[in-house]
């Protein structure tokens, strides 16, 4: 089975604090996710990644930027946290053939930003 | 630009019953759809997924879903609720595979015992 770690399940964090969010991935897959989940909201797509150094920006980028210096680690990275993004945080990947392969999520970081 | 709708944020019905959660998406090419689950404090998990051929999609734990172009519709449907399928559920459309998948907001299916 594959498997996408989330390093932290909760995370509480200061307005203006820098904030790594890691993420782990063990089936050697290409396609690397962040989405944020809010109430309402549903999924929101904040930046994927294709391979090792390469990204691109979802939906919502602004406030996030992201790192993928290894092909199974994808991390999230808040510059300066602000209160609004206090959120549930998901991790997915999947590999290149994604037209037959379902995105594997982790189990999620919720982050509290005070 | 894709994009999804889900009908009712929440959704219950009682155990044994009919369980009928509804989608309708919009896309410029054909789309691919899908349902995922997500059970309490777990990340989410593909319920069943419809990219091309047969339009009656069967999933796990006796989900099942219909793509219906004319009606732009993939409603998630269930004979017989049973308590463990209490979780949220989502729906969501690609036009290019997994990338970039648009996701509905959540429909949270309580089973009343």
């Amino acid at each position: 089975d594959v498997k996408v770690t989330q390093s932290s399940r909760y995370l509480v964090k200061r307005t203006g604090e820098k904030v790594f969010l890691e993420c782990v991935q063990d089936m050697d897959h290409e396609n690397m996710f962040w989405y944020r989940q809010d109430p309402g909201l549903g999924l929101r797509l904040i930046y994927f990644s294709y391979d090792v150094k390469m990204k691109e920006k979802g939906d919502i980028p602004e406030g996030y930027s992201v790192s993928r210096e290894k092909k199974e680690r994808f991390s999230l990275i808040l510059e300066s946290a602000s209160t609004n993004q206090t959120s549930m945080y998901l991790c997915a990947s999947t590999p290149l053939d994604r037209n037959n392969s379902p995105l594997h999520f982790g189990n999620g970081t919720r982050l509290t930003v005070t | 630009a894709q994009s999804v709708t889900q009908l009712g944020s929440h959704v219950s019905v009682s155990e044994g019953a009919l369980v009928l959660l509804r989608c309708n998406y919009s896309s410029s090419v054909p789309p691919y759809l899908f349902w995922y689950v997500q059970y309490p404090n777990q990340g989410l998990q593909l319920l069943l997924k419809y990219t091309t051929g047969a339009t009656l999609v069967k999933g796990i734990n006796g989900f099942e879903a219909e793509f219906k172009k004319s009606e732009t519709s993939f409603h998630l449907t269930k004979p017989s609720a049973h308590m463990s399928d209490a979780a949220e559920y989502f729906c969501a459309v690609s036009d290019l595979g997994n990338e970039k998948l648009t996701f509905g907001t959540g429909t949270r299916l309580t089973i009343i015992p």
